[in-house]
């Protein structure tokens, strides 16, 4: 059975520091991984959505890198800003044939203090 | 862009009601899921759909049941609702297979079952 886990659970940082969030998995036959934002009382907002094929995605200060012979993929936002404070949660799909068959980790907390 | 649409977006039941939770998607995907995300448990896969008239167990798919009649629609049904199901419930959908496309969710339901 696929588990998911992202560590730390929650995170403190200054304005303007980088982020640097964390993501493993036990069973590396991935068909893909997305990184969502979920803010308070909200739905989830996909990030981004690395294939199996790929080591990496980017979106403006967002990037995501994927390792799957050692289970790992790592979101890095760069220059956070407050409007960073969210939890990101990961997410891996074993099959292309159910692709919406998602497991997902716990999520990491994150504060960016002005 | 009205997207993936839950309804109710709150609700409080007594044990051993019934009632359905609503979802409609826009986009014209053929994959919907429903999870459930509680504290501590992160997000759960319930039931899943990959096309009208085809649906799937997920993780945790007891006590709860789902139909898939029309490409847009796939209410999730609490048969006889127990303290248990209190949870916040989110519908997803994506294109499907071979896309590689995100998943997109709704806003939740919150449900409270006294």
């Amino acid at each position: 059975k696929q588990e998911v886990t992202q560590i730390p659970a929650a995170l403190s940082v200054p304005e303007g520091e980088n982020l640097v969030l964390n993501c493993s998995f036990t069973d590396s036959a991935i068909y893909n991984l997305q990184w969502f934002r979920q803010d308070p009382g909200k739905g989830l907002t996909s990030l981004l959505l690395i294939q199996s094929s790929q080591r990496e995605q980017t979106s403006g200060r967002l990037n995501a890198s994927l390792d799957k012979s050692s289970g790992r993929s790592t979101l890095y936002i760069a220059a956070s800003q407050p409007g960073d404070s969210a939890t990101y949660l990961c997410a891996v799909s074993m099959i292309k044939a159910a692709v919406n068959k998602l497991t997902f980790g716990g999520g990491t907390r994150v504060l960016v203090k002005p | 862009n009205a997207g993936v649409t839950q309804t109710p977006k709150f609700q409080v039941l007594k044990t051993g009601q019934s009632m359905t939770l609503q979802c409609a998607q826009d986009m014209n995907h053929e994959y919907m899921s429903w999870y459930r995300q509680d504290p501590g448990m992160g997000l759960r896969l319930i039931h899943y759909s990959v096309g009208a008239g085809i649906t799937d167990q997920g993780e945790v798919p007891n006590g709860y049941n789902v139909s898939r009649s029309t490409t847009e629609d796939f209410p999730l049904r609490l048969l006889s609702a127990a303290p248990s199901q209190t949870s916040v419930y989110f519908c997803a959908s994506s294109r499907g297979q071979g896309t590689n496309q995100p998943q997109h969710f709704g806003d939740g339901t919150r449900l409270s079952i006294l």
